[in-house]
């Protein structure tokens, strides 16, 4: 069983650019959700892709937008870059439909805007 | 706003003792609470989860509490050893909303 992957690793990108972060969710796994996660802070949930679509989202603006394929691996895109996005992003997918609703996290990638 | 709060920035354990790591939240609407785990350079990593409608759940050495009167919940580990060093993350899940929530983190040290 293959766990949650993420790339790239690591990016720098200056302000006023865009990014796209890439996520592949595990094995069987339907549903997976992008979070961002600020230095001594704890990972703020950006949104949740089910079945394609976006089911949930938290207080992000519009710049942060996401995709997820027909095989369940997602994209996260944010455009006009700013200082404070930099942050460790992580991916996190879960099988919609079970019992229980813990998260398999990816290892993250570290964005650095200057 | 923090509706997820965990008020010990950080913790200090001897091995073999128990580690009590403690979560408060402001929102009745969560139906799951989660407890994660991080070691540096990783992606959180799932440990134990309760319903809302539980006040126990256990597994090995982690137990969670729920105690939805006080809008509280603790981890329990027992017995603590060093490779449980390293920061934990409550999160707290609505199914209404279909967001997690996380606390802010404790950093556990187990110390040999």
């Amino acid at each position: 069983e293959t766990g949650v992957t993420q790339s790239p690793t690591h990016l720098i990108k200056t302000r006023g650019q865009q990014v796209t972060l890439r996520c592949s969710s595990q094995s069987g796994h339907n549903t997976v959700s992008w979070y961002q996660q600020a230095l001594g802070q704890g990972p703020q949930f950006i949104f949740q892709y089910y079945r394609e679509e976006e089911n949930g989202r938290g207080n992000f603006p519009p710049r942060f937008s996401g995709l997820q394929f027909p095989n369940y691996s997602s994209e996260l895109n944010v455009n006009a870059l700013e200082l404070d996005d930099s942050a460790l992003y992580l991916c996190a997918s879960r099988r919609e439909g079970l019992a229980g609703v813990e998260q398999y996290f990816g290892p993250g990638t570290r964005l650095t805007v200057t | 706003d923090q509706q997820v709060k965990q008020n010990s920035p950080s913790l200090s354990v001897q091995e073999g003792r128990i580690s009590i790591l403690n979560c408060d939240y402001t929102n009745s609407m969560f139906d799951y609470f989660l407890w994660y785990k991080k070691y540096p350079a990783e992606g959180p990593t799932f440990l134990i989860s309760i319903s809302s409608i539980k006040d126990k759940n256990e597994d090995g050495r982690f137990t969670v509490f729920l105690n939805k009167s006080a809008k509280h919940l603790s981890l329990h580990i027992v017995p603590s050893q060093p490779g449980d060093s390293a920061v934990y993350f409550c999160a707290a899940y609505s199914s209404g909303t279909y967001k997690y929530i996380f606390g802010t983190g404790t950093r556990l040290k187990v110390l040999a």
